[in-house]
């Protein structure tokens, strides 16, 4: 099947400092990449859609300013958090689905990224 | 919009033995996908099952099917010959008909399963 990456797959860094996730379609392309947080024990909640040469678009009560997505090529997709605090310690994890996929397709998860803002 | 409510946060089967967990949505949605999704303690999202919901047939992968009543708008997953490796959290998930940045997926809150030996 069809792989996606995340790097990193850990990251700790002080508060106020921005953090930058990668998310990689490494054997397909994708014109469109999800993110999604989640906490432990709890569901994954969707934050953005990011769409490949254009603006992300974010869900309801996300702050577009804090959690910057870029989405430069086919393959690859970035979570910038910015001015990190310790509340956005969370797992952050991205999707894929198959460029030309048909509708219903699977879609493909990345491993994850564990975030700790200290 | 559409919502996925899955009830029971916890269930726990004797190993080798069969076990149903339950998920129902709701939609204004003709067409969508339903799927249930395992994420074991590596927090990896793998993919369970699907279910298109214009196909009557139950879908089934080995141990694993589903029991899809449209009606009810109800989607349970059952496992049987439960093994020490499906002790995971499980998602149900929706998905309305579409590709692209329609194909996002919505999902319930979760179960955790506990498989003992």
């Amino acid at each position: 099947g069809a792989v996606v990456s995340q790097h990193p797959s850990w990251v700790i860094c002080k508060s106020g400092t921005s953090v930058k996730i990668e998310c990689r379609s490494l054997d397909f392309q994708a014109t469109t990449m999800f993110w999604y947080r989640q906490f432990p024990k709890q569901s994954l909640m969707l934050m953005a859609t990011s769409n490949e040469g254009s603006k992300a678009t974010y869900e309801q009560g996300v702050e577009k300013d804090k959690f910057l997505i870029n989405h430069a090529s086919l393959t690859l997709s970035t979570l910038t958090v910015t001015s990190a605090h310790p509340e956005d310690s969370s797992f952050y994890i991205c999707s894929a689905p198959a460029l030309g996929g048909r509708a219903g397709g699977e879609q493909f998860f990345g491993p994850g990224t564990r975030l700790t803002v200290l | 919009a559409q919502t996925v409510t899955q009830s029971q946060p916890e269930m726990s089967v004797q190993e080798a033995e069969t076990v149903t967990l339950s998920c129902t949505y709701d939609t204004s949605e003709s067409n969508y996908y339903l799927f249930w999704y395992k994420q074991p303690p590596s927090r990896q999202m793998i993919l369970v099952i699907r279910q298109e919901a214009y196909k009557q047939q139950n879908a089934t992968e080995n141990r694993f099917s589903v029991n899809f009543q449209k009606a009810a708008k109800s989607f349970s997953l059952k496992i049987s010959d439960s093994q020490l490796g499906d002790t995971a959290m499980y998602f149900c998930a929706f998905m309305k008909w579409g590709t692209g940045a329609n194909s996002k997926l919505t999902f319930g809150k979760g179960i955790t399963l506990s498989v003992r030996p």
